[in-house]
């Protein structure tokens, strides 16, 4: 049991070049979840979905693209990156029962020069 | 406009004594207030959870209080211990999708 996996760990990118980011869980869960943490300002959702096939915009989600083909993915697209864009991503996945937190994957580290 | 505020970015405090991390939000429609904990180079992990309607949640030496007057809460550790350094969020959550705002985060240094 992985629990919340992220692909890759590390990546730099030059500006205008795209990227996906792949998240991927293991725990059967409806709930999934994108965040980009920066310094000084904690974790800001991008991009969440509550189930396969659907998808939501969240605090921060100029910029980016996602989508939940499968129950056990979520892909976040950068099409044009941005230096803005440097940041450590976070993916979290979460049951839906009123109790249940969300898990979060360990980062990706993304520097666009 | 920032509905959950972490106003200390930092603490300091002695192996064994109590740490006290403070939050404040302003959106009256959470409905469950979190606790993460943050190693560097990790993901967060969850600490501890309290509802909306309780006052306090306890889970071995961490208490979670909540005071819906104030719109605030506060994150008790004791006794504190090394391996408690970490950075600690609080976040609120908002509606059925269980969509979290997380606040600025403290650092956290528990010294020997």
């Amino acid at each position: 049991n992985a629990g919340v996996t992220q692909t890759p760990k590390f990546r730099v990118l030059k500006t205008g070049q795209s990227m996906t980011l792949l998240c991927a869980q293991d725990m059967n869960h409806e709930y999934m979840y994108w965040y980009r943490q920066d310094p000084g300002m904690g974790l800001r959702l991008i991009h969440y979905s509550v189930g396969e096939g659907t998808t939501a915009k969240g605090e921060v989600p100029d910029g980016y693209n996602v989508s939940r083909l499968k129950k056990q993915n979520f892909l976040l697209g950068l099409e044009s990156a941005a230096p803005s864009q440097t940041s450590v991503y976070f993916c979290a996945s979460r049951g839906v029962l009123g109790t249940d937190t969300q898990y979060f994957g360990p980062g990706t580290r993304l520097t666009v020069l | 406009d920032q509905q959950v505020k972490q106003n200390s970015p930092s603490l300091s405090v002695q192996e064994g004594r109590i740490s006290i991390l403070n939050c404040d939000y302003t959106n009256s429609m959470f409905d469950y207030f979190l606790w993460y904990k943050k190693y560097p180079a990790e993901g967060p992990t969850f600490l501890i959870s309290i509802s909306s309607i309780k006052d306090k949640n306890e889970d071995g030496r961490f208490t979670v209080f909540l005071n819906k007057s104030a719109k605030h809460l506060s994150l008790h550790i004791v006794p504190s211990q090394p391996g408690d350094s970490a950075v600690y969020f609080c976040a609120g959550r908002s509606g059925n999708t269980g969509k979290l705002i997380f606040g600025q985060g403290t650092t956290l240094q528990v010294k020997p």
